[in-house]
């Protein structure tokens, strides 16, 4: 399995801010992915981010309200930016990992974010 | 078009009996694989099980089981021996093959309680 480590776990914020969420792996990986969860909802692909290149963003989401940093293989950070109260969602990073002929998609503990 | 259903938002099961979670999907990619993610009130996302799309063998994990059948286009999720501590959302994923990356497409969840 991967160890995925998310900082900070939860944050409360006020409207206008900006967050930035950390996420570390403890193993080189190529591509990593962060998803949204809205409260209630199902898992959302924001983008992809592959270190070296610039993210890839999903439709619906664009890099001035999420801005991602993939400064090396192991590391990555996605900016919730001039946040509302429609971000509070769960955000979660994940990276994929082949063991053999298994393949899996591993995702981090997710940070809580609510915005007031 | 909704690419992952799980038709049962909510499934209840008694201690130590079996439960099966339906998923169906649709995809014209002859290359794909199905996930199964547990989901408990902690918001972290548990990995349980992969299918690809060429595995002859149904997979499975311990507890956990996929029942494969390809040609309806189903994946269903079979847990065996159901513990207290198996109450959670579950959700299952399809992996989408894109230009030069991929992406998990969520199902809408189904949330199992288990009774004592």
């Amino acid at each position: 399995s991967a160890v995925i480590s998310q900082k900070p776990s939860r944050d409360i914020c006020q409207r206008g801010t900006s967050l930035t969420i950390q996420c570390q792996v403890d193993s080189q990986v190529t591509m990593m992915f962060w998803y949204r969860q809205q409260p209630g909802q199902s898992l959302t692909l924001i983008a992809t981010a592959n270190q070296g290149s610039e993210a890839t963003y999903e439709s619906g989401f664009v890099i001035d309200k999420f801005p991602i940093s993939r400064p090396n293989l192991t590391f990555s950070t996605l900016t919730v930016s001039n946040m509302s109260p429609e971000d509070s969602s769960i955000y979660l990073c994940s990276v994929d990992r082949i063991a053999g002929t298994q393949e899996t998609q591993y995702f981090g503990p997710g940070t809580r974010l609510l915005v007031l | 078009a909704q690419k992952i259903t799980q038709t049962q938002p909510g499934m209840f099961v008694q201690e130590k009996e079996a439960v099966t979670l339906d998923c169906t999907y649709d995809t014209s990619d002859p290359s794909y694989g199905l996930f199964w993610y547990k989901q408990p009130s902690s918001g972290e996302m548990i990995f349980l099980i992969y299918q690809g799309s060429y595995d002859q063998q149904n997979a499975t994990e311990g507890r956990y089981s996929l029942n494969f059948q390809k040609a309806r286009k189903s994946a269903n999720l079979v847990i065996s021996a159901s513990q207290l501590g198996d109450s959670a959302m579950y959700f299952c994923a399809m992996r989408e093959v894109m230009d030069s990356s991929y992406k998990l497409i969520f199902g809408s969840g189904t949330r199992l309680l288990v009774r004592p």
